[in-house]
């Protein structure tokens, strides 16, 4: 079946800019998280929603990180006034109650 | 401050011997440890878990040790292969809530013939 995509692959923004990050968990899955992998890195925990409710969001960096699942499945991850700071790759991962996470592919953002 | 350290960022083996990964921790509060594997371009994938309250837990070729008072876990993979080259992430589940991942930086594996 089909597994976690994420779009766009890669994303090239103009500092200031906004972006939108785009997550298609696996079907049926509840569980999903993103992350943030700087280069070099392990991914470091970004937020994790159960459904459609965000239950922790505490690895935001910034206020100007924000993210949603309306209906419990697509979740988008946004970030307004990008800095080059923000320039990592984002990963989202689903995961049916809890168990295993399955990652997507990952969208690569460099702001110039 | 790092709660998963993999402090050694390459590793080179060759085909057929042992590759060993290790992996070291500060928080005793951490439920389940994990590896996952990366090749380029592609997210991270599941690989071997083992729970904290066991020492060893074994698939095919791989096996993860977990030593509790050292803080230490440790991959064995035997024996490698060429395809086994790619990025290795020790991974670590706190006690409670549900399932955030800590990472470790990483391990590059090159397995040469």
């Amino acid at each position: 079946g089909a597994g976690v995509s994420q779009s766009p692959r890669y994303k090239v923004a103009k500092r200031g800019q906004d972006v939108a990050l785009r997550c298609d968990p696996i079907s049926g899955h509840v569980s999903l998280f993103w992350y943030q992998q700087a280069l070099g890195q392990g991914p470091e925990f970004l937020t994790y929603f159960q459904n459609e409710a965000q239950l922790d969001k505490s690895g935001l960096p910034s206020d100007r990180f924000f993210a949603e699942r309306p209906e419990g499945s697509v979740s988008t991850l946004k970030i307004q006034r990008t800095q080059q700071e923000d320039s990592a790759v984002y990963l989202c991962a689903s995961s049916l109650a809890g168990d295993t996470q399955y990652f997507g592919p990952g969208t690569r953002l460099t702001v110039l | 401050d790092q709660q998963v350290k993999q402090n050694s960022p390459s590793l080179s083996v060759q085909e057929g011997r042992i590759s060993i990964l290790n992996c070291d921790y500060t928080n005793s509060m951490f439920d389940y440890f994990l590896w996952y594997k990366k090749y380029p371009a592609e997210g991270p994938t599941f690989l071997i878990s083992i729970s904290s309250i066991k020492d060893k837990n074994e698939d095919g070729r791989f096996t993860v040790f977990l030593n509790k008072s050292a803080k230490h876990l440790s991959l064995h993979i035997v024996p490698s292969q060429p395809g086994d080259s790619a990025v290795y992430f020790c991974a670590a589940i706190p006690s409670g809530g549900y399932n955030k991942l800590i990472f470790g930086a990483g391990t590059r594996l090159a397995v040469h013939p």
